[in-house]
């Protein structure tokens, strides 16, 4: 199974702040994951797919990038609704895996 | 708009059975694959099966293949999940999501229904 690592499990920002969420692969997954953002007590959110691409509806300040093994969720400019846990999808091969979770606090 | 509504939760006792279901809509029930995913309690996410838009193919890990048994009706637009043989670690929040057009993406996700195994 392909494991996916992510870094840091937590972190304290401040609103305005720009934050870098990585998720290492264990293996090459090309392009194939995703990323999902959740509320407390909430269903998961689609944020990014194919790496890279912003799901409809979902803020600009989102961002995602790289390929392989290495993986980055940008939030520009950290807003109030964004504190959350954000966590990455591999769909690379079966069976899909998920990172352990980024939570995401207020300082 | 799509919506998802999941039922069939509850609390049960180790070696006991559950079916939930998920309503759809929104969507053309038949072109879009479904999945259920889990979280256990303060856990992160756990893909637990899917099924194609037709119904005629199912997906597994490992792990979950033989007391897990996803299914769909179209006419009912409803997907299910068979649980056998519950154990105390499959107390989780059970999602239903839909699958995007790039497979394996889950795009939209219902509010999840708690199972809870007792012992």
């Amino acid at each position: 199974d392909i494991q996916l690592t992510q870094s840091p499990s937590f972190l304290s920002a401040s609103v305005r702040d720009r934050v870098t969420i990585t998720c290492r692969a264990s293996q090459g997954i090309s392009s194939y994951l995703a990323w999902y953002q959740q509320k407390p007590g909430k269903a998961p959110k689609l944020l990014i797919y194919s790496a890279s691409r912003l799901q409809s509806g979902v803020p600009s300040r989102f961002s995602g990038s790289g390929s392989g093994t290495v993986f980055i969720l940008t939030i520009n400019t950290l807003q109030p609704e964004d504190f959350a846990t954000y966590y990455c999808q591999q769909l690379h091969s079966y069976p899909w895996t998920f990172g352990q979770g980024t939570r995401v606090e207020i300082k | 708009e799509v919506h998802l509504v999941e039922s069939g939760g509850g609390l049960v006792q180790r070696g006991g059975s559950l079916r939930l279901s998920c309503a759809a809509s929104g969507f053309t029930f038949t072109n879009f694959a479904m999945s259920w995913v889990r979280q256990a309690p303060g856990k992160g996410l756990e893909w637990v099966s899917s099924v194609s838009g037709d119904g005629g193919t199912t997906y597994y890990p490992d792990s979950m293949r033989g007391r897990f048994a996803i299914s769909s009706d179209s006419s009912k637009k409803t997907v299910y999940l068979q649980i056998l043989s519950l154990r105390v670690e499959d107390t989780a929040i059970y999602y239903c999501a839909k699958l995007g057009r790039i497979f394996g993406v889950h795009d939209y996700w219902g509010q999840g229904t708690l199972v809870t195994v007792s012992s």
